[in-house]
């Protein structure tokens, strides 16, 4: 168990929907990030918030938008969902840590299908 | 091009033998950290081992190693005495930079390891 939590594991939905990914960092982690794997492109970088503040973007698409609550909860809103967008969408955390590396800790996922 | 690459699909593994899965990699930063993950059946990722580009010895935990190679830019990992329980699919992952420009991972494709009793 990696203590980062996600909710719900499992979602389905429909095409034009809009949906919500919860992530729970470990405790005293301030970055958190979201990744997205499916089968054609592999696991890729969507965002990365650190306290609050967005801190780096990859590869997200403008129908989907994050944000980091000052809990230090994230979460990840997919809209519009088309049948492309069914994956699984992992999130991740880390801490600084001095003159060390910042090793992320995957959350179980949540597995999207869009039917 | 590709940043990160897992050359191999897939492999078998007699049960109790060494395993290494290739990871090469590219970048033109000097500063960068290299990642082992596995992902079982069940779908979660998993963290086994880290080494930074600055790091002069090779990282190990437990029965994991990573056979680091500056010059040549490959990083493999080194599975010792395979357990049925390491079948599973292996990510080789790359942080490129600066930390506070951002951490994000960039993954190769993975690698699917059957260990066989």
């Amino acid at each position: 168990d990696s203590g980062v939590t996600q909710t719900p594991k499992h979602l389905i939905t429909a095409t034009g929907q809009r949906v919500t990914l919860r992530c729970s960092p470990r405790s005293g982690d301030l970055s958190v990030y979201w990744y997205q794997q499916s089968l054609d492109q592999g696991l890729q970088f969507l965002i990365q918030y650190y306290n609050g503040e967005e801190r780096a973007k990859g590869n997200i698409l403008e129908r989907f938008s994050a944000q980091q609550f000052p809990d230090l909860h994230s979460e990840l809103n997919l809209s519009s969902l088309e049948l492309g967008d069914s994956a699984l969408y992992f999130c991740a955390s880390s801490r600084k840590s001095w003159g060390g590396e910042e090793t992320q800790y995957f959350g179980p996922g949540t597995r999207l299908l869009v039917l | 091009a590709q940043k990160i690459t897992q050359t191999q699909p897939g492999m078998f593994v007699q049960e109790k033998e060494a395993v290494t899965l290739d990871c090469t990699y590219d970048t033109s930063d000097p500063s960068y950290g290299l990642f082992w993950y596995k992902q079982p059946s069940s779908g979660e990722m998993i963290f086994l081992i880290y080494q930074g580009s600055y790091d002069q010895q090779n990282a190990t935990e437990g029965r994991y190693s990573l056979n680091f190679q500056k010059a040549r830019k490959s990083a493999n990992l080194v599975i010792s005495a395979s357990q049925l329980g390491d079948s599973a699919m292996y990510f080789c992952a790359m942080r490129e930079g600066r930390k506070a420009a951002g951490n994000k991972l960039t993954f190769g494709g993975g690698t699917r390891v059957l260990v066989k009793p």
